[in-house]
């Protein structure tokens, strides 16, 4: 057990919905990472964030959305869902979000959209 | 565009048939590389990281070595419980902040 907690372990939903994935990070840990996992794409980053500030940005859709709240949570807000956004949506915390930090990743969500 | 190609994409030991895995990337600005073990519908486990050309790391029967162009996984004498998916991701400086980047990983199968 990593200590990183994802809400919800599976969401099923159809195409054009929005749905929002939760991640609690590690305690004493303040930088929060989203990453998409597919089988066509392997694991992709997609956005960090740094004590809720955004740190750095990857391959994240503009239907995608996150945001990090003060007691450190985080959210991942997918919207105008496609087909194609059917993956595991893992969520990982390290420390002080800097390059030397170990990651600890969550369980994931695992996303179908039908 | 940093890469990172990992290889083989699959093998299949029999226990105690020891091997290597192969992380080769390119990227401008290396900061960390990174080991993971993925099980099926888990979450990565970190491994290792390494730093510079040169440095070695070692866990129980893995051990992780690094060069300017590529990193790989040694798994000595493995077992069953080995079995697992091994990533390799690098963490590059972009525009000020750092980037990972992932490889697509070796799916690993020890038969007893």
């Amino acid at each position: 057990d990593s200590g990183v907690t994802q809400t919800p372990k599976h969401l099923i939903t159809a195409t054009g919905q929005r749905v929002t994935l939760r991640c609690s990070p590690r305690s004493g840990d303040l930088s929060v990472y989203w990453y998409q996992q597919s089988l066509d794409q392997g694991l992709q980053f997609l956005i960090q964030y740094y004590n809720g500030e955004e740190r750095a940005k990857g391959n994240i859709l503009e239907r995608f959305s996150a945001q990090q709240f003060p007691d450190l949570h985080s959210e991942l807000n997918l919207s105008s869902l496609e087909l194609g956004d059917s993956a595991l949506y893992f969520c990982a915390s390290s420390e002080r979000g800097v390059y030397t930090d170990t990651q600890y990743f969550g369980p994931g969500t695992r996303l179908t959209v039908l | 565009e940093d890469q990172v190609t990992q290889s083989p994409e699959a093998l299949r030991l029999q226990e105690g048939e020891s091997s290597s895995l192969n992380c080769s990337y390119t990227v401008s600005g290396l900061r960390g590389l990174f080991w993971y073990r993925q099980d099926p519908g888990k979450g990565p486990e970190f491994l290792f990281t390494l730093y510079s050309a040169g440095e070695e790391k070692e866990k129980e029967r893995l051990k992780a070595t690094l060069t300017k162009k590529e990193s790989f996984l040694h798994i000595t004498a493995p077992k069953p419980e080995d079995s697992a998916t091994y990533l390799c991701a690098v963490q590059a400086a972009s525009g000020g902040s750092y980037i990972p980047t992932f490889g697509r990983g070796t799916s690993l199968i020890v038969h007893p």
